[in-house]
């Protein structure tokens, strides 16, 4: 069985720096990785996602993250993050071939601070 | 494009009672989700539904829960009797083709039932 593990359940940072999100995955086989948000008071939506191809891909509002497969990670990050940003943030996995629902972590509650 | 709907928004019971809840997915979308999210806790698939049959339900407690699609569009989910640990949000979801793996999937608001 697949399973998704996010180090941090909670973190607070500063307008303007940097963030890096862990995600850790557990499954031997072909994966698709994906990162959901959630701001406040709205529903979940996609970030990004990786499927093939270029391990680093890039979503919307300027995150992006990095698919290192010897590691099972696919961390999140942004290089500088925005009040705007404040929300939880899920990583999610599927193997497809059929039955395709994503496995998600906890989250990770993120605070940004004007 | 309207989004994926759900209702009701919110549901309080109690105990040993019966809910229900409905999807209406975005249009087109052949495949439909059922999720379960614990307060604190990231979404638990319970059932995919591929147009109007079953494709994954192997997390659905099927001795309370049950779901249908019928004509292949709507979705309900219901919980006949209810458990305090069923106080949860029920999120739907659905995708255009599914079954591959790399589709996105659109979620809905979500319904939060509370049981007591």
């Amino acid at each position: 069985a697949q399973s998704v593990s996010q180090h941090n359940h909670h973190v607070i940072l500063s307008e303007a720096a940097s963030l890096e999100l862990g995600c850790n995955y557990s499954y031997g086989g072909t994966v698709n990785l994906f990162w959901y948000v959630q701001y406040p008071g709205q529903h979940l939506q996609l970030l990004l996602k990786y499927f093939s191809g270029d391990p680093l891909v890039k979503g919307i509002k300027g995150f992006e993250a990095e698919f290192i497969k010897s590691k099972f990670s696919f961390n999140l990050r942004k290089p500088s993050v925005q009040w705007s940003d404040t929300a939880e943030y899920f990583c999610a996995v599927t193997s497809g071939g059929g039955a395709d629902g994503l496995t998600f972590g906890k989250g990770t509650h993120l605070i940004i601070q004007p | 494009e309207a989004g994926v709907a759900q209702s009701p928004r919110y549901k309080i019971i109690e105990k040993r009672q019966s809910v229900a809840f409905w999807c209406n997915p975005i249009s087109g979308h052949a495949t439909l989700y059922w999720y379960q999210q614990i307060l604190g806790q990231g979404p638990k698939l319970l059932i995919q539904f591929q147009n109007n049959g079953v494709v994954d339900d192997s997390q659905l407690p099927k001795d309370r829960f049950s779901a249908e699609r019928l004509k292949g569009v709507d979705s309900t989910l219901k919980i006949q009797p209810a458990k305090l640990e069923d106080s949860a949000v029920y999120l739907c979801a659905s995708s255009l083709e599914g079954g591959v793996g790399t589709d996105t999937q659109y979620f809905g608001p979500g319904t939060r039932l509370t049981v007591l």
